[in-house]
């Protein structure tokens, strides 16, 4: 089981970005794959998480800010900025989880670091 | 939004036994996961439902969950422990606490 996701982002306030998860070794629609989020010194936060054949659920504290989705024709999934604040300065992480509430994380991304900076 | 909590730093000579709690209104009730974060790594899961090891976890590796308080423990502590523990509960939403940072003396 793999989780690669995309390269380092360096991006200004304003702009738009899309990062990737692209799973390998399972079978993509058997799990949900979660993101998570993990600004400079911090701890983790539960973003939100997606089944390839459904749609997301969100963490109340990122709904709104934030899109994931999901192709399982490529077996990636994604988290979107529409407009990048500073504050989303932050490594990203994504992770397979066995469902869509109650469940863990057993195999994680190596992450991306996301730099949002004028 | 359910909370749960964590203390800051636990520091545990080699080959001793650490303690990291998780606690939470009758988290007993909850499962509980538990997460090792080395230095510049991705997490890995240590403990599932509150006791489980994943298959790679040495058995020093346990959990317990009971009423407000869950419990991870490290027996004989080795170096390469050095790391932030997290824990995970879900309730309608996932949680996770602000992380243990555990010390090896």
């Amino acid at each position: 089981v793999q989780l690669v996701q995309s390269g380092g982002e360096l991006k200004k306030p304003g702009e738009s970005l899309k990062i990737s998860c692209e799973g390998s070794g399972y079978t993509f629609t058997n799990y949900w794959i979660a993101w998570v989020r993990q600004m400079p010194g911090k701890g983790l936060e539960w973003m939100g998480v997606i089944h390839p054949d459904s749609y997301p659920i969100y963490s109340p504290s990122f709904r709104g800010q934030v899109a994931i989705s999901a192709d399982k024709s490529t077996r990636t999934a994604y988290l979107q900025w529409s407009r990048l604040k500073a504050s989303d300065t932050a490594m990203y992480y994504c992770a397979r989880q066995g469902c869509g509430g109650d469940c863990y994380s057993d195999y994680w991304g190596q992450g991306t670091l996301v730099t949002v900076s004028s | 939004s359910y909370e749960v909590t964590q203390p800051l730093s636990v520091s545990v000579a080699l080959g001793q036994t650490a303690t990291i709690t998780c606690g939470g209104n009758n988290i007993g009730s909850k499962s509980v996961h538990w997460y090792q974060q080395r230095p510049g790594q991705a997490p890995v899961l240590v403990i599932y439902r509150d006791t489980n090891r994943p298959s790679g976890i040495p058995e020093r590796f346990s959990g317990s969950n009971s009423g407000n308080t869950a419990t991870l423990t490290i027996s004989s502590a080795q170096a390469g422990d050095e790391a932030d523990y997290y824990c995970q509960v879900w309730d309608s939403t996932t949680a996770f606490g602000g992380g243990t940072k555990v010390t090896v003396l």
